[in-house]
């Protein structure tokens, strides 16, 4: 079993419209949980990062975290096609991070 | 402001060849630093990880293996490149502090092809 997974992509969402990606984790020690952007050929950039229950808003993104339910989630809202790119999700386990493979996401406008 | 290097940018390598990228942070001090390795259309591996000088731990059996000479220096290195070592080469940082992980932020990446 995989320690994060995300939602099999590829995601198309219109311009304007809630880009919604999904993960969940096997490791119910994992405290802390990240996104991250990587558009193509470049190295990941750190969009939020979330430590509680609930929700986590910055900007056009929110990230929901459910720690009894092993789920992650992160809302983009009014969806650009800067946004177009790969998301990765990551779960604190032990002293590392563990990757989920990425959603990628379409922006079509 | 923190800022990490790497470099090359991008290598071609012949098999059999040896190995070194390097990677340096700036504006922070005793960092945890990480070797990563993302295959074509791939999740990250993490490779090596290092919580100080001279203290590398290693993720995953390879011929590959990693230095940190100085506190913000991380080198990773190969003896004898494999076709199978081909792939970004992602060197990362994050905040150390005891039981806690932070976000992890990632230099720009060597892109390496074995041929």
């Amino acid at each position: 079993q995989k320690e994060v997974e995300q939602n099999s992509g590829p995601l198309s969402v219109p311009e304007g419209a809630i880009a919604s990606l999904n993960c969940t984790y096997s490791d119910r020690g994992s405290q802390s949980f990240f996104w991250y952007r990587q558009y193509s050929g470049k190295s990941p950039e750190l969009i939020m990062f979330i430590y509680s229950n609930g929700d986590k808003e910055d900007g056009r993104f929110t990230a929901q975290l459910n720690k009894a339910s092993q789920y992650v989630s992160l809302l983009i809202r009014d969806s650009q096609p800067s946004d177009s790119a790969t998301y990765l999700c990551a779960a604190s386990n032990d002293y590392k991070l563990s990757f989920g493979a990425g959603t990628t996401v379409t922006v079509r406008a | 402001s923190q800022t990490i290097h790497q470099w090359p940018a991008t290598l071609v390598q012949p098999v059999g060849s040896p190995l070194s990228l390097e990677c340096t942070v700036e504006g922070t001090s005793n960092p945890n630093l990480y070797w990563y390795r993302q295959a074509a259309g791939r999740g990250l591996q993490l490779l090596f990880y290092s919580v100080g000088i001279g203290q590398i731990s290693s993720e995953v059996p390879q011929n590959l293996s990693a230095s940190r000479p100085q506190d913000r220096q991380f080198i990773l290195s190969s003896k004898k490149l494999l076709l199978s070592d081909s792939g970004f080469y992602l060197c990362a940082w994050s905040r150390q502090e005891a039981n806690r992980i932070y976000e992890q932020y990632f230099g720009p990446g060597t892109r390496l092809t074995v041929t």
